[in-house]
């Protein structure tokens, strides 16, 4: 079964750091993309970034909101993306969600970040 | 970046009966190179994280029952539903992913009258 399980969300200062991890299970981590969404508090979706397979260069891309102040990276070795937030503002407090590849499937059951003082 | 508008806000549906939801964008979805559209539909049920739907405009995904199908064209689609079930009640969501950025309608709520 492939899962996704996203973790590291709490409670930061506003301009602190904060690391997610998404821990994958059941498919060969390194053939697959990886995708990170958000949803703020009662709101919709919205994408965060992504990074490709290393077949593809292992290259990221990522919201305008996020830009410069996001890393998205990856460890084959573990099967492991992670999400590395520098200068966290409070716009940004909003479940995270990983996801396999750009066709976003499965989604993992989300971490909780919190941006506040 | 490409603007995906859904229609409506809250669909109230009646169990047994069909039910679609509108998604249009602001640019095509056709990519001319491989003539697939790329635009997917998520479901969101209450207290859940989002799960795929139907991927390039008509596919379903693994485990999705048939009764929920994707069509359309161009800028605009159709996710329809032929007989809406109580499990079906939840937030839909249309994404494109011809561009980065990658995105999503405002969703679609669906509950049951």
């Amino acid at each position: 079964e492939v899962q996704v399980v996203e973790s590291g969300g709490g409670l930061v200062q506003p301009g602190r750091s904060l690391r997610l991890s998404c821990t994958t299970s059941g498919f060969t981590f390194g053939d697959y993309a990886m995708s990170w969404f958000r949803q703020a508090p009662g709101k919709g979706l919205e994408w965060v970034g992504i990074v490709r397979s290393k077949t593809y260069g292992g290259t990221t891309e990522y919201a305008a909101s996020v830009k410069g102040r996001f890393t998205i990276s990856r460890d084959d070795s573990k099967s492991i993306a992670y999400l590395q937030m520098n200068s966290l503002k409070t716009e940004d407090t909003a479940m995270y969600y990983c996801a396999r590849e750009i066709i976003a499937d499965p989604w993992g059951q989300g971490t909780l970040v919190t941006v506040s003082s | 970046d490409i603007v995906m508008t859904q229609t409506p806000l809250s669909l109230p549906v009646t169990p047994g009966e069909p039910a679609s939801i509108s998604c249009r964008s602001s640019q095509s979805l056709l990519n001319s190179d491989d003539g697939n559209t790329y635009l997917d539909w998520f479901l969101q049920k209450p207290g859940q994280s989002p799960q795929l739907l139907i991927y390039t405009l008509s596919y379903r995904a693994s485990g999705v029952p048939d009764r929920f199908s994707g069509s359309g064209s161009g800028t605009e689609f159709t996710l329809k539903i032929s007989r809406v079930e109580a499990e079906d009640v939840g937030v839909y969501y249309c994404m494109q992913r011809i561009n980065f950025p990658l995105t999503f309608g405002g969703g679609t709520k669906v509950e049951i009258k």
